[in-house]
């Protein structure tokens, strides 16, 4: 199964347009890349998922180059609310099931 | 819709006491999974269930067993608890087994002396 690598911490101002990008070189084939959110003291929320070039929903971007080895999660005109730590998981689309969560980056935004 | 809960929210063990873990979901969903995250790490995968009577090893098994008598019920035990043990612990469940969302549970915030 891929590992993910992510930076440990960013920082970043109110309003600011956040980009976190994920390094996956090993994806396989039939990997999926997914993205969650924790804030403290809590479980992990679901943000974006994609397999390739870019998908967008309501609160993200997921940006998936062509050869697939790394991913960029864009978090637009960010708040405070968005100080979390923000999860790159590659899952596996083979029989044996697994979703492996690294250390995440922390985001912390300021006024 | 209370999505995924998780009984208790905080519990102290002594080594070697054992306890069972609760999580209930009320989304009906087929897919049920335990985590545990330690301090500056992410989760990590202990068990999981396919469906109602099935269940499966996840990354880290060893020292804890599980069960899925009922859909919206995923149990954790630990028979003999051990101070590697202390952990926050999450409850998920999800529609399907890959490429889905996962919804988790507030977490169990456990502490083995």
């Amino acid at each position: 199964l891929a590992k993910t690598t992510q930076p440990i911490s960013m920082d970043s101002y109110e309003g600011q347009e956040v980009n976190i990008t994920c390094s996956h070189n090993n994806i396989a084939t039939n990997d999926y890349i997914t993205w969650y959110q924790q804030f403290p003291s809590q479980g992990p929320r679901f943000i974006i998922q994609g397999y390739k070039t870019k998908v967008t929903n309501e609160v993200a971007s997921l940006f998936i180059p062509a050869d697939r080895k790394s991913s960029t999660l864009s978090l637009p005109r960010v708040s405070l609310s968005d100080t979390a730590v923000y999860y790159c998981l590659v899952g596996s689309m083979d029989s044996s099931y697994k979703l492996i969560f690294g250390s995440g980056t922390r985001l912390l935004v300021r006024p | 819709n209370a999505g995924v809960t998780q009984t208790p929210k905080f519990r102290v063990l002594k080594t070697g006491q054992s306890m069972t873990l609760l999580c209930a979901q009320d989304m009906n969903h087929e897919y049920m999974y335990w985590y545990r995250q330690d301090p500056g790490m992410g989760l990590r995968l202990i068990h999981y269930s396919v469906g109602e009577g099935t269940t499966a090893k996840g990354e880290v098994p060893d020292g804890y067993n599980v069960s899925r008598l009922k859909k919206q019920n995923f149990l954790l035990g630990l028979e003999s608890a051990a101070p590697s043990q202390t952990s926050v612990y999450f409850c998920a469940s999800s529609l399907a087994l890959k490429g889905n969302e996962q919804f988790f549970g507030p977490g169990t915030r456990l502490t083995v002396l």
